[in-house]
């Protein structure tokens, strides 16, 4: 079974508005982080979030936030108010475990494409 | 350095030939990974190394892979008897362990082309 699933191939949004991409994962694993990272059309992968599985509050970092829902497993990454600057892959990662030992796995990704 | 450099930046190379991938991390970062991706696909876990322990080899795709790590200094990724399927951004990245938020550092990668 996958361990991070990314459900939407791409995802469009207007300047200025909301968007929400979705992350699922799956880990027996009481102890786990999950990360974002932005990859833009250069290719450089650019960390956005971290939300560990312990933490009471969701995450927030500037106009990203992680809709953190343990229950369902899943950790949806918000972007309010779009930017042009915003257009690029997303991808949803988890490190097992309470340390830093560990790899990311990371899911497929979502294209997001903001349009004016 | 400042950043993960890695090089070359673009590698083209004929099917059946030996290449080697170069990886500097960021200066005091145990760890170092490598990660394969292909075009328009995710990252897929290659290979892992942590400080002076066994690396973790399970993301291997067959025995043409191969990496080495000197301690906590460059890395080089070794794909021998190259074949197309191996064309693919091959992206490094270093970290410290401390935290388990601890986030990965990404070079630029490596694009590889295989004719």
């Amino acid at each position: 079974a996958q361990k991070i699933t990314q459900t939407q191939p791409g995802m469009f949004v207007q300047e200025k508005e909301a968007v929400t991409l979705d992350c699922t994962y799956d880990t027996s694993d009481p102890s786990y982080g999950l990360f974002w990272y932005k990859q833009p059309s250069s290719g450089e992968m650019i960390f956005l979030i971290y939300q560990g599985s312990y933490d009471q509050q969701n995450a927030t970092e500037g106009r990203y936030s992680l809709n953190f829902q343990k229950a369902r497993k899943s950790a949806n990454l918000v972007i309010s108010a779009s930017q042009l600057g915003d257009s690029a892959m997303y991808f949803c990662a988890m490190r097992e475990g309470n340390s830093g030992y560990s790899t990311l796995t990371f899911g497929k990704g979502t294209m997001l494409l903001v349009s004016p | 350095g400042a950043g993960v450099s890695q090089s070359p930046s673009n590698k083209v190379t004929e099917k059946g030939k030996d290449v080697e991938l170069r990886c500097d991390p960021i200066s005091g970062h145990t760890a170092l990974y490598w990660y394969r991706q292909r075009l328009g696909q995710g990252l897929e876990f290659l290979i892992y190394f942590q400080g002076n322990s066994a690396p973790d080899k399970s993301g291997l795709p067959s025995d043409r892979f191969s990496a080495e790590r000197t301690g906590e200094s460059v890395s080089t990724l070794t794909i021998q008897r190259t074949q197309q399927e191996d064309s693919a951004v091959y992206l490094c990245a270093s970290s410290s362990y401390r935290v388990p938020n601890e986030k990965l550092f990404f070079g630029s990668g490596t694009q590889l082309s295989v004719l």
